[in-house]
């Protein structure tokens, strides 16, 4: 089976500096990788999305994520924190094989909350 | 403009009610799920459906029921069963499976009194 594991619960930066959250998965097959992002009391937003074309994706407001096989990575980056960027993240790999019917569930990592100073 | 909407936004049970939370998409996907979320714990998952009529357990079901009559309605009922429901509850759906991404609601916010 699929998992996904956010390596850091907390990343805090300063305005205008980079960021770099961590997500590594565990696959048997191909997986479809996934960034969302939540704002507090709100639902997710996909970031971006891997599905096997370019390894490097862009996604919306500056983001992208790089994915690693060799290394089992997709590592969220951008090169300047703003404020707005303050949130939680979600790196979420898909099922790919099926286990009892649950083909294409969604597996998600624990979250990383990004804090941005000014 | 199409999108998936749950309601309502803030919801409060008291000991031994039932309460249901709808969830309605209009984006004509197969796929609908229900998540909870705690603090630190991520999303998991209650329940899911990838087609009308039929439903299957997610990973923590126990106090939970769904429905899914038409394929844009996917309501969830916290039975007294559910020692615990006090969270932060998500609705998803999604076009088919694998690559595709998933769609979410802002969620209800159920606390019990």
């Amino acid at each position: 089976a699929q998992s996904v594991t956010q390596l850091d619960s907390h990343v805090s930066v300063s305005e205008g500096t980079p960021v770099l959250l961590r997500c590594n998965y565990s696959s048997s097959y191909s997986p479809s990788l996934f960034w969302y992002v939540q704002h507090p009391n709100k639902g997710l937003q996909l970031l971006l999305k891997y599905t096997s074309a370019a390894t490097l994706v862009k996604g919306i407001n500056g983001f992208e994520a790089e994915f690693k096989k060799s290394e089992t990575s997709f590592h969220l980056t951008k090169p300047s924190a703003h404020m707005s960027d303050a949130a939680e993240y979600f790196c979420v790999v898909s099922e790919v094989r099926n286990y009892g019917g649950s083909q294409g569930n969604l597996i998600f990592g624990k979250g990383t909350k990004l804090s941005v100073k000014p | 403009d199409g999108g998936i909407t749950q309601s309502p936004k803030y919801l409060f049970r008291k000991e031994g009610q039932n309460v249901t939370l709808s969830c309605e998409q209009n984006l004509n996907h197969d796929a609908m799920y229900w998540y909870r979320q705690d603090p630190g714990q991520g999303l998991r998952l209650i329940y899911y459906s990838q087609i009308v009529n039929d439903f299957q357990k997610g990973d923590i079901a126990e106090g939970y029921s769904v429905s899914r009559e038409k394929k844009e309605s996917f309501p969830l009922t916290v039975t007294s069963a559910q020692k615990n429901p006090t969270a932060f509850y998500l609705c998803a759906s999604r076009y088919g499976g694998g690559i595709t991404e998933a769609f979410f609601g802002q969620g209800t916010r159920l606390t019990v009194v």
